[in-house]
């Protein structure tokens, strides 16, 4: 049972424009969601979050936003840069439930052409 | 820089060896860590919550005789593979911290 779903195996997006990924959950519970980057071969790199309080957090290029009641959550990336490619995972914690434990997403492979 | 560091980046050994991991949060202290694996072209499974100064928590289909844990210090966390096969080949990370950090991963490839 996946709780948490990427559906798009990979993005393609133009350099200069805006990069939209999105994450759909399933478990009511999770309350604090993340976005992590990864290269081939390294760990994740952490890039954003989200508690389930707010419905946006913006980083610089990088925004997150949170609908509860679709239980659905995107990352923005503008303007989208050749180095922003690589995998995107999308993470989800119910503090209460699982401790901080995260349950990733499948991930999502984007390519930023130039 | 890097918070949390992992050691070795890469292992390559025989059938039957055991291989021990290390994980470190650089600069700050982690009663819990977490070490994960990820296959090919797959998502990041959790593996087991490694506890400082208790045992560590398993997820379900984990064998926690094959995958040993320690974390006897707040800054150290450790995962020993126990006589490898080459099925338990794989990419190791680790991850403490909140928002979770990780480390830069390990490659184990059992001949």
């Amino acid at each position: 049972d996946q709780q948490v779903k990427q559906n798009s195996p990979s993005l393609s997006v133009q350099e200069g424009r805006i990069s939209i990924l999105n994450c759909d959950y399933t478990n009511s519970m999770f309350d604090y969601f993340l976005w992590y980057k990864k290269y081939p071969a390294e760990g994740p790199t952490f890039l954003i979050s989200i508690s389930s309080i707010k419905d946006k957090n913006e980083d610089g290029r990088f925004t997150v936003f949170l609908n509860k009641s679709a239980k659905h959550l995107s990352l923005h990336i503008v303007p989208s840069q050749p180095g922003d490619s690589a995998v995107y995972f999308c993470a989800a914690s119910a503090d209460m439930e699982y401790g901080n434990k995260l349950v990733f997403g499948a991930g999502t492979i984007l390519r930023v052409k130039s | 820089g890097a918070v949390v560091s992992q050691h070795p980046s890469r292992v390559i050994c025989k059938s039957g060896t055991s291989v021990k991991i290390e994980c470190r949060s650089l600069d700050f202290q982690a009663t819990t860590m977490f070490w994960y694996r990820q296959f090919p072209k797959q998502s990041l499974m959790l593996m087991a919550t490694s506890n400082e100064g208790s045992k560590a928590t398993y997820e379900q289909g984990v064998e926690k005789d094959k995958f040993l844990i320690n974390h006897a210090s707040l800054t150290l966390s450790t995962l020993t593979v126990t006589s490898a096969h080459p099925e338990d080949s794989s990419f190791y990370i680790c991850s403490a911290g909140r928002p979770q950090h990780f480390g830069d991963g390990t490659r184990l490839s059992i001949l």
